[in-house]
């Protein structure tokens, strides 16, 4: 079973600009989350899709959107960029999205906004 | 508020001693607890949870809620448990808090 897979890997932006990544899931997952990892606050939680559905959302502004679509394939876009959004994205998957499964994690992407 | 803390960033121990890596945590309800790994160039990947109360690669956790604490431990360190451990809570929701992280290091 393939793994859940994040494009692109890498990406350079500038500040003002906007950027789209994708993740998709293992196949028959449902429940995809999106987190950003930077060295100084580590994972944070972004949203979580389910059934096209965003169910909770994280604490952070509103240029950080995503959907989901009906194959479950998901895409999250940040908006005017801000030098501050430099992370890793991750995105990680799961059945149903119940504290019962299991959470898998993509690559990740790297964005570096310069 | 949520939070998890891990208050090591970095922790060496030499093969075939004790480990402990700690975490604590902040939440009103009953969380659920989480410990998750990421091995040098992998994924990063779950090692156990709290509601499985399971042992995977001869690591536990126990929660205790007085101390609202859930340590992870393993009585004898192998060089391949070299990672980074990262402590994670559930809340209401499918919401996860991730705590910074803790680099282990096992010396040969």
């Amino acid at each position: 079973k393939a793994g859940v897979t994040q494009t692109p890997r890498y990406l350079i932006k500038t500040r003002g600009q906007q950027v789209t990544l994708s993740c998709s899931p293992i196949s028959g997952h449902r429940s995809v989350s999106w987190y950003q990892q930077t060295p100084g606050q580590g994972l944070q939680f972004l949203f979580e899709y389910f059934s096209e559905t965003q169910r909770n959302k994280g604490n952070f502004p509103g240029r950080f959107s995503g959907r989901q679509f009906s194959n479950s394939r998901s895409e999250m876009n940040v908006s005017t960029l801000e030098l501050g959004d430099s992370a890793l994205y991750l995105c990680a998957s799961s059945l149903t999205g119940s504290v019962k499964d299991t959470q898998y994690f993509g690559p990740g992407t790297r964005l570096t906004v310069l | 508020a949520q939070r998890v803390t891990q208050p090591e960033k970095l922790l060496s121990v030499f093969k075939g001693a004790p480990v402990e890596l700690k975490c604590n945590y902040s939440y009103s309800g009953s969380p659920e607890l989480f410990w998750y790994v990421q091995y040098s160039r992998q994924r990063l990947q779950l090692l156990l949870r709290h509601i499985s109360r399971e042992s995977i690669k001869g690591f536990t956790a126990d929660l205790n809620k007085g101390e609202t604490s859930f340590h992870l431990k393993k009585p004898f360190a192998q060089e391949e448990d070299s990672a980074m451990y990262y402590c994670a809570l559930s809340g209401t929701g499918n919401q996860f808090y991730f705590g910074t992280g803790t680099s282990l290091t096992v010396i040969p």
